[in-house]
């Protein structure tokens, strides 16, 4: 069982780039996060989803934007990467109600 | 609002000493409760979680906490510290609606060394 898997798990981007991280989750879930981690901040919530199609902001959402096209996948998207979005990004599901969350294994972005 | 607040930032112990780390959460309704490690470079792992029921939870690596509604505290505990368990800690309130959580709210985390 891969679990979920966020790609790239790497990245270095210039500022004002774009690019898009994916992330896959094959246990059929409703729920899918992203996340980023900075250091003494612990993680913070950047969108969510409760379900395909739909997606919702959380605690620091601007400068980003999502998709959820499809069960399986949350694409969080930077138009145009600043180097404040330098950090490492999680993604996470889970099936609703009181079940587990699971986090994929990070993806860190450096923006130069 | 939601908030999870973790007082240590940095916590130091001798191997094989006794451990606790503090967690205190600000929730209206009754909480969904979590505890995460994370060790240099890597992901998250959960320790142990908190749902309903028994206050005293068991979670793997020979962690376990204690929910104290009266004192909104969700402590994390270890009886005697190993090398290993050097890592970044982390608490979490599951928010949302009742009878489960739409998402998750991290503390800023403990980071924990262990002298040999």
């Amino acid at each position: 069982n891969a679990g979920v898997t966020q790609t790239p798990k790497f990245r270095v981007l210039k500022t004002g780039q774009s690019m898009t991280l994916l992330c896959a989750q094959d246990m059929n879930h409703e729920y899918m996060y992203w996340y980023r981690q900075d250091p003494g901040m612990g993680l913070r919530l950047i969108h969510y989803s409760v379900g395909e199609g739909t997606t919702a902001k959380g605690e620091v959402p601007d400068g980003y934007n999502v998709s959820r096209l499809k069960k399986q996948n949350f694409l969080l998207g930077l138009e145009s990467a600043a180097p404040s979005q330098t950090s490492v990004y999680f993604c996470a599901s889970h099936q609703g109600g009181g079940n587990t969350i699971y986090f994929g294994e990070g993806s860190w972005l450096t923006v130069v | 609002a939601q908030s999870v607040t973790q007082p240590d930032i940095h916590i130091t112990v001798s191997e094989g000493a006794s451990l606790e780390l503090r967690c205190n959460y600000s929730y209206g309704a009754t909480p969904y409760l979590f505890w995460y490690v994370q060790s240099p470079g890597q992901g998250l792992q959960l320790l142990l979680k908190y749902f309903s029921g028994d206050t005293l939870v068991q979670g793997i690596k020979g962690f376990e906490a204690e929910f104290k509604r009266s004192q909104s505290s969700f402590n994390l505990r270890k009886p005697s510290v190993h090398w290993s368990d050097a890592a970044e800690y982390f608490c979490a309130v599951g928010a949302g609606f009742s009878g489960g959580y739409n998402k998750l709210i991290f503390g800023a985390g403990t980071r924990l060394a262990v002298h040999p």
